[in-house]
């Protein structure tokens, strides 16, 4: 069972739109990562979010972190196709404790030249 | 190397016997996780080391998954009587363990086993 759920599960888009991916949870997160995966590689760390309500940019990539700390958001804007991928969240209940990293379920992104 | 190396990236496996994957973290990082990826999904934590310890086996599935990091560097994940659900990508991470950090992980490529 995913503690943290994504949506869209897939989404697949023309290339220059803006498109909005949630995760969400019942529970309090001390902190929030967001990953981008590609097929036959592993995860890579885009962002960390840590105060409820902060919001950080990377590019045409925005994040947001819940003032509760219980949800994220990652905003993209004017995708292009090399930002297809695996977008995963992940939520820490530790300070310093990697250990307790949870990862949602994933939302497959393809962004269509 | 500069990054996680995971061995092998495939492997193909009969139902019943026994397999070992291999991952060698970043250098000078004293947490190692495992993770099982299920197709499409997001990484499910299997087990936790800082050093050689074995801190958090939670994620286990069953007594026929075995993890050792016996000194505090390479680790080995055994799988035993592999089983078709045993089927995935397994992970191997890596970090740096720090009280102010907040725990980034660096993901290896994986090692995809199927099991006929």
């Amino acid at each position: 069972t995913q503690l943290l759920e994504q949506s869209p599960q897939f989404l697949s888009i023309q290339e220059g739109e803006n498109l909005t991916v949630y995760c969400n949870s019942s529970s309090v997160f001390s902190s929030l990562q967001w990953y981008r995966q590609e097929p036959g590689e592993g995860p890579v760390l885009l962002v960390t979010v840590v105060t409820g309500g902060e919001v950080k940019k990377l590019k045409r990539l925005t994040f947001q972190f819940g003032d509760a700390r219980k949800d994220s958001s990652l905003h993209i804007t004017a995708a292009q196709p090399g930002d297809t991928g695996l977008y995963l969240c992940a939520g820490s209940r530790g300070w310093g404790s990697a250990r307790q990293l949870t990862f949602g379920s994933g939302t497959q992104l393809t962004v269509l030249p | 190397g500069a990054g996680v190396s995971q061995s092998p990236r495939y492997k193909v496996a009969k139902r019943g016997q026994d397999v070992a994957l291999r991952c060698d973290p970043i250098s000078g990082h004293v947490s190692l996780f495992w993770y099982q990826q299920a197709l499409g999904q997001g990484p499910e934590f299997l087990t936790y080391f800082q050093n050689e310890a074995q801190l958090d086996k939670s994620g286990l599935p069953s007594d026929r998954f075995f993890a050792e990091r016996p000194e505090g560097s390479v680790s080995t994940l055994k799988i035993q009587r592999t089983q078709q659900e045993d089927s995935a990508v397994y992970l191997c991470a890596s970090s740096l363990s720090s009280g102010t950090n907040t725990g980034e992980l660096f993901f290896g490529e994986g090692s995809r086993l199927t099991v006929l």
